[in-house]
């Protein structure tokens, strides 16, 4: 079992819907990463979260420390947000490498 | 500061020939990472530096590999004698440690190695 796990998997919406991702974790963390890679490779950082609730523009992140899981909320999503989104943690045990999820692929179509 | 500097973006080798990457980070951060990405896959941790310092490697990163960042500002990553199994994305970042300080990662662009 992997110690960082998103769903879904891959996502498909419509402009204009209402979208989250899910991170779910197994280990003490001193932070969550939430972030972003379109086709090319380049990843952007979106938010770093050790509790509560983050919010810039359209994307909201929230975190639940006890049970250990995180949302990725995107509102009015559009087709430029199509990308990869990355769940990542900083393990209270190594310092602030990061660990990855598998990341959700998110298409939204015009 | 225009951000983590990697280069080159691309390149292409033949099996058996060494290949040199560099990265240039944020010129504030301490920490500086090198991850892999294959495709499909999320990245995974190669090594690190705080300064100078190599402070960890993966057990990912075999003898062939070998990464420096003599003056604490760019590093350099090294893999000799490659092979098919090392093409992929190599990403580098940098960070400030503690994480309380800065707003976590930034990452470049990556180079795409692919091992012919």
């Amino acid at each position: 079992k992997n110690e960082v796990e998103q769903s879904p998997q891959n996502l498909t919406a419509q402009e204009g819907e209402f979208i989250t991702i899910n991170c779910s974790y197994s280990v003490g963390i001193s932070a969550l990463h939430w972030l972003q890679q379109h086709p090319g490779g380049g990843i952007v950082s979106l938010f770093m979260l050790s509790s509560g609730k983050k919010k810039h523009g359209r994307l909201i992140a929230t975190i639940n420390i006890q049970e250990k899981h995180s949302s990725l909320h995107i509102t009015a999503s559009h087709p430029r947000d199509s990308a990869v989104y990355i769940c990542a943690v900083s393990r209270e045990t190594s310092g602030s490498r990061l660990t990855f999820g598998e990341g959700t692929q998110l298409t939204v179509n015009p | 500061d225009t951000g983590v500097s990697q280069n080159p973006r691309h390149k292409i080798t033949k099996r058996g020939q060494n290949v040199t990457f560099r990265c240039d980070p944020i010129s504030e951060h301490n920490r500086l990472y090198w991850y892999r990405q294959t495709l499909g896959q999320g990245p995974e941790f190669l090594t690190y530096f705080q300064n100078e310092a190599q402070l960890e490697k993966s057990r990912l990163l075999s003898d062939r590999f070998s990464a420096e960042r003599p003056k604490g500002s760019f590093s350099t990553l090294e893999i000799q004698r490659t092979e098919q199994g090392d093409s992929a994305m190599y990403l580098c970042a940098s960070s400030f440690f503690p994480e309380t300080r800065g707003n976590g990662y930034t990452f470049g662009s990556g180079t795409r190695l692919t091992v012919v």
